[in-house]
């Protein structure tokens, strides 16, 4: 039972253009949502989150957007560029910031 | 500020052996995570240590087991090794187990079970 899905497994983008990555989840319980990023060979690093308390949260090129009631998050990535090619996690948690509950991730690839 | 390093990089064990995966934390972190990655999947939570202390644990079984000393550093041992086992494992360290004491993660250990 996947309590976090990220349905495309792969995006493709121009260069300058918006990416648009989204997750779903089913847990009504999770409260926090966190988005890292993973280039191979690499661990993930952080890149954004989100509390269930609001519903966007901006960090320079970086935006994730929370929409409760149809328990799904967005993120959204302008300018895209060709150095944010990686594939993108989407995780919940509650209560803490351990036992975060991973998507099976979506490789971005923006095109120069 | 030195980040997560974890040891070794690659592994290969054989079906019934033990391993023993080592993680040093980033400097200033106090708590360390544990997840397993396998491959096409995303990271799944293993285990979390708050100083020196088992502080949550995922579905796995009683054969994945956890250190952490006293400088932070910590190990991930699997015993009776399983075919099903083959997976990255990722290291995490935080300062701390609140929200917003985001996870940082090494590199990893890639395990393969012949």
């Amino acid at each position: 039972d996947q309590q976090v899905k990220q349905n495309s497994p792969s995006l493709s983008v121009q260069e300058g253009r918006i990416s648009i990555l989204n997750c779903d989840y089913t847990n009504s319980m999770f409260d926090y949502f966190l988005w890292y990023k993973k280039y191979p060979a690499e661990g993930p690093t952080f890149l954004i989150s989100i509390s269930s308390i609001k519903d966007k949260n901006e960090d320079g090129r970086f935006t994730v957007f929370l929409n409760k009631s149809a328990k799904h998050l967005s993120l959204h990535i302008v300018p895209s560029q060709p150095g944010d090619s990686a594939v993108y996690f989407c995780a919940a948690s509650w209560g803490s910031n351990y036992k975060l509950t991973f998507g099976k991730g979506t490789l971005l690839t923006v095109n120069p | 500020e030195t980040g997560v390093t974890q040891s070794p990089t690659h592994l290969i064990k054989t079906r019934g052996q033990q391993v023993t995966l080592r993680c040093s934390s980033q400097s200033g972190h106090n708590t360390v995570s544990w997840y397993q990655q396998a491959l096409g999947q995303g990271p799944q939570f293993i285990f979390q240590y708050y100083r020196e202390e088992e502080n949550g644990r995922g579905n796995f079984p009683p054969r994945f087991s956890g250190l952490q000393f006293p400088n932070y550093s910590s190990e991930l041992n699997v015993n009776a090794l399983e075919l099903d086992d083959s997976a990255l494992y990722l290291c995490a360290s935080s300062a701390g187990t609140a929200l917003n004491s985001p996870l940082h993660f090494g590199n990893g250990t890639r395990l393969t079970v012949t």
